[in-house]
């Protein structure tokens, strides 16, 4: 079965430092990987996906996404945060063979000024 | 483009009662998919369907029901409510991946429900 984990389920981080959210995933196969953003009483919002060539994935909103094989790992990170980041992010992953996407516990992002 | 739609935006139930939440897409998309978020969680897969006359369980299937009589339509059904059914619920609808240029998975504005 797929699987994705977030570890922390929250980042503070101060305006304008560098900020990472952290994910790590199991799957069976070639994974296909996506990160969304989830607003206070919103839908998700698409960041940026990794399904095959460069391991460096660039986004919107200036977020990138590393995708590292060796460590099953995922990390969203953006180079200087703004208050405006401060919001609920959620990893998902899915098998290039499957059909589901499997999403991890989301991590709480606060960014203070 | 309308994307994902999902009616109604909020309800309120009564413990027992019964409800369908609608769920239409306008992309032709063979992918279709219900999700649940509890307040402060992820998101959990009740029930998808990889295309017309297809679905299948998710994780947390118990209580809903869900058909797919045509390829834009996908509604799930609560035979009788019960609080622990209180959450957002999310439709999706996706095309192949590793085809698309785009997002590869829409997400509908979610239904607030109730159970009281």
């Amino acid at each position: 079965a797929q699987s994705v984990a977030q570890p922390e389920d929250q980042v503070n981080v101060a305006e304008g430092n560098p900020l990472t959210v952290k994910c790590t995933y199991s799957v069976s196969g070639n994974p296909y990987l996506f990160w969304y953003v989830q607003y206070p009483n919103r839908g998700l919002q698409f960041l940026l996906k990794y399904i095959t060539g460069d391991n460096l994935v660039k986004g919107s909103y200036g977020f990138e996404a590393e995708f590292n094989k060796s460590q099953t790992s995922f990390h969203l990170k953006k180079p200087s945060a703004l208050v405006s980041d401060s919001a609920l992010y959620f990893c998902a992953v899915i098998g290039a063979a499957g059909n589901k996407l499997t999403f991890g516990g989301g991590t709480r992002v606060l960014v203070k000024p | 483009n309308a994307g994902v739609t999902q009616t109604p935006k909020f309800r309120i139930l009564k413990i027992g009662q019964s409800m369908t939440l609608q769920c239409a897409q306008d992309m032709n998309h063979n992918y279709m998919y219900w999700y649940r978020q509890d307040p402060g969680m992820g998101l959990k897969l009740i029930y998808y369907s990889v295309g017309a006359g297809i679905t299948d369980k998710g994780e947390v299937p118990n209580g809903y029901n869900v058909s797919r009589s045509t390829t834009e339509d996908f509604p799930l059904r609560l035979e009788l409510a019960a609080p622990s059914q209180t959450s957002v619920y999310f439709c999706a609808s996706r095309t192949t991946i590793s085809g698309t240029g785009g997002e590869g998975y829409t997400f509908g504005s979610g239904t607030r429900l109730t159970v009281v």
